[in-house]
């Protein structure tokens, strides 16, 4: 089955630091991938779209500035989270739909999560 | 703006019981609605997705249906089981023009006591 990775699995930083998670498609190709946060106790909250080889689409109060999204390959986004401040501790999910799939019929694929804690 | 409920928030239930968790959104036109599991500090596994012209999704002991016109789906577990014990979402893809961007309930948090 389709496998979707996260690297760190969990990360302790310092405020005002910068924190990069990853999000790779292990054995598919991936255009396009999403990402969530997710506070204790709540659902998840869909932060943007990332689009291979184009800008990231930002969900309404989302900081496009403060969460920097990549997407330079069809098996790898990135998000960086810049000037990191506690209120920014959460869990963050990616997930990656296959390209090639009907958004009626098709499956997202869920990483196992990154959680970050600033200090 | 679509919004999804889930009810109840918790549930807790002894080993073998079968057990209906709700889920309800506000705008009908949805594409595809999916049910997933999380377990603590750990990602969402997919468990069904019915699509819109389905009403029902079957996979070994969970049974999801769907019911758009009234805007709500149920997740039956049968024979609950303690490894059952995790958080359920359900998600909905609300329509064409948003791609596959899910909306999220606030989940289900099951435990199954043995």
């Amino acid at each position: 089955g389709a496998v979707v990775s996260q690297h760190p699995s969990w990360v302790i930083c310092k405020s005002g630091t910068s924190v990069k998670i990853e999000c790779r498609s292990l054995d598919f190709q991936a255009t396009t991938m999403f990402w969530y946060r997710q506070f204790p106790k709540q659902s998840l909250m869909l932060m943007a779209t990332s689009n291979e080889g184009s800008k990231a689409t930002y969900e309404q109060g989302v900081e496009k500035d403060k969460f920097l999204i990549n997407h330079a390959s069809l098996t790898l986004s990135t998000l960086t989270v810049t000037s990191a401040h506690p209120e920014d501790s959460s869990f963050y999910i990616c997930s990656a739909r296959v390209g090639w799939r009907t958004p009626s019929t098709d499956t997202q694929y869920f990483g196992p999560g990154t959680r970050l804690t600033v200090l | 703006k679509q919004e999804v409920t889930q009810i109840p928030a918790a549930l807790s239930v002894p080993e073998g019981e079968n057990l209906v968790l709700n889920c309800s959104f506000t705008d009908s036109a949805i594409y595809n609605l999916q049910w997933f599991r999380q377990d603590p500090g750990k990602g969402l596994t997919s468990l069904l997705l019915i699509q819109s012209s389905q009403r029902e999704q079957t996979s070994g002991r969970l049974n999801a249906s769907l019911d758009k016109s009234s805007g709500r789906s149920t997740l039956y577990i049968a024979a609950s089981q303690p490894g059952d014990s995790a958080t359920y979402l359900c998600a909905v893809i609300r329509g064409e023009t948003s791609g596959s961007r899910l909306t999220f309930g606030e989940g289900t948090q099951l435990t199954v006591n043995p």
